[in-house]
């Protein structure tokens, strides 16, 4: 089985600063990794997702992450938020060649401040 | 191209209605799911589908039913509501496999009275 901790239930962080939501995750297989958003009364969309090959992945939105095999990690970076980055973001993991579905972690709500 | 598209988007139940929630997608995908969201859980999965005919039970499974007749519909039945049932509660598509992306409809609030 998978789990996902998101080691933070809030960030607020200020305008034009840097961010980065943790995630780590247990798997006694091999998984993808994926970085969702969710902005307020909406359902949740793609960020960015880590398959295989480099180990830095880019997103939309400025967003990008790092996976990290040995600290079993998969942070999300931003250089500078903007308001309408606020929203909850969710990693989530699943196996890899499964047909079994996604493993959410419980969600950071990050909140820009001007 | 309406992508997942869930109904009602608000319901309230009284202990012990059964009601159907609907989710819809217009893309062929064959990989259909249903999450709760609860504050402080993330999302958890209730039931899933490989495909027409096919389904499968996620980490939630309990008090509630699916089936899946057709590629594009997926609902999602409670067949006695409990308030423990109050969420919000999301439909996804894959087209196929792990790796490739999940999209989810916009949500239906369910409140449990």
């Amino acid at each position: 089985a998978q789990s996902v901790t998101q080691l933070d239930s809030q960030v607020p962080v200020f305008e034009e600063a840097p961010v980065e939501l943790r995630c780590n995750y247990s798997s006694s297989v091999s998984v993808y990794l994926f970085w969702y958003v969710q902005y307020p009364n909406q359902g949740l969309q793609l960020l960015l997702k880590y398959l295989s090959g480099s180990t830095l992945v880019k997103g939309i939105n400025g967003f990008e992450a790092e996976f990290n095999k040995s600290q079993t990690s998969f942070h999300l970076r931003k250089p500078s938020v903007h308001i309408s980055d606020t929203a909850e973001y969710f990693c989530a993991v699943i196996p890899s060649g499964s047909a079994r579905q996604l493993t959410f972690g419980s969600g950071t709500q990050l909140t820009v401040l001007p | 191209n309406a992508g997942v598209t869930q109904t009602p988007k608000f319901q309230v139940l009284k202990t012990g209605q059964s009601m159907t929630l609907q989710c819809a997608q217009d893309m062929n995908h064959e990989y259909m799911s249903w999450y709760r969201q609860d504050p402080g859980m993330g999302l958890r999965l209730i039931h899933y589908s490989v495909g027409a005919g096919i389904t499968d039970q996620g980490e939630v499974p309990n008090g509630y039913n699916v089936s899946r007749s057709t590629t594009e519909d997926f609902p999602l039945r409670l067949l006695s509501a409990a308030p423990s049932q109050t969420s919000v509660y999301f439909c996804a598509s894959t087209r196929d496999g792990a790796n490739t992306e999940a999209f989810f409809g916009q949500g239906t609030r369910l409140t449990v009275v």
